[in-house]
């Protein structure tokens, strides 16, 4: 089963407009991270923002935020402003704790491809 | 400035030959990781270590081989026995295993076969 769900392979957004990706994942850890990373087309994979699972309030870095659900195992990434330079692949990853049984890297989901229109 | 260099950015491989990808990081971090990206696809793990002198195999470590000798450094070898090595690379870095820590990463190598 997958671990990291990423369900929109690409969006397309006018410039300005607000953007909604999506994430949902699964573990049975109750301590847990999730990360956003965004790809540009140059291939360097750029840290965005970062959720703990014991963390009450969403997390926010500038234009973006976090939409943390976690009983519905969900973490959507919030870009408010969209501009010309958000296009890019965007990428959700989680990282579980002690117990999470798996190696000690990121999981990573597919991604999802951003356009940005002017 | 500190960050995470890959070299070479596009490397070339011969059938049956054995290739070495360079990743050094001036960030004085602990734990290093080396992942795979195939077209259209999220990040596998390859190998990590946490600490000099010590690697564990990632979700697809088989046809790959690392070291730890320094704490800069962290090659990845991708041997004869990788039947499909066409991939991106790169390499990631983080000040250790905590779950809130977030890796850095490098620039990628694009591994191609000849």
């Amino acid at each position: 089963a997958q671990k990291i769900t990423q369900t929109q392979p690409g969006m397309f957004v006018q410039e300005k407009e607000a953007v909604t990706l999506d994430c949902t994942y699964d573990t049975s850890d109750q301590s847990y991270g999730l990360f956003w990373y965004k790809q540009p087309s140059s291939g360097e994979m750029i840290f965005l923002i970062y959720q703990g699972s014991y963390d009450e309030q969403n997390a926010t870095e500038g234009r973006y935020s976090l939409n943390f659900q976690k009983a519905r195992k969900s973490a959507n990434l919030v870009i408010s402003a969209s501009q010309l330079g958000d296009s890019a692949m965007y990428f959700c990853a989680m990282r579980e704790g002690e117990t999470g049984g798996g190696a000690d890297g990121l999981t990573f989901g597919k991604g999802t491809h951003l356009i940005i229109q002017p | 400035d500190g960050g995470i260099t890959q070299s070479p950015k596009y490397l070339f491989r011969k059938e049956g030959q054995n290739v070495t990808l360079s990743c050094e990081q001036n960030l004085n971090h602990d734990a290093m990781y080396w992942y795979r990206q195939d077209p259209g696809q999220g990040l596998r793990l390859i190998y990590y270590s946490q600490i000099v002198n010590d690697f564990q195999k990632g979700d697809i470590a088989e046809g790959y081989s690392v070291s730890r000798e320094k704490k800069e450094s962290f090659p990845l070898t991708v041997t004869s026995a990788q039947k499909n090595p066409t991939a991106f690379y790169l390499c990631a870095s983080s000040w250790g295993r905590g779950i809130n820590q977030p890796q850095h990463f490098g620039d990628g190598t694009r591994l191609s076969i000849l």
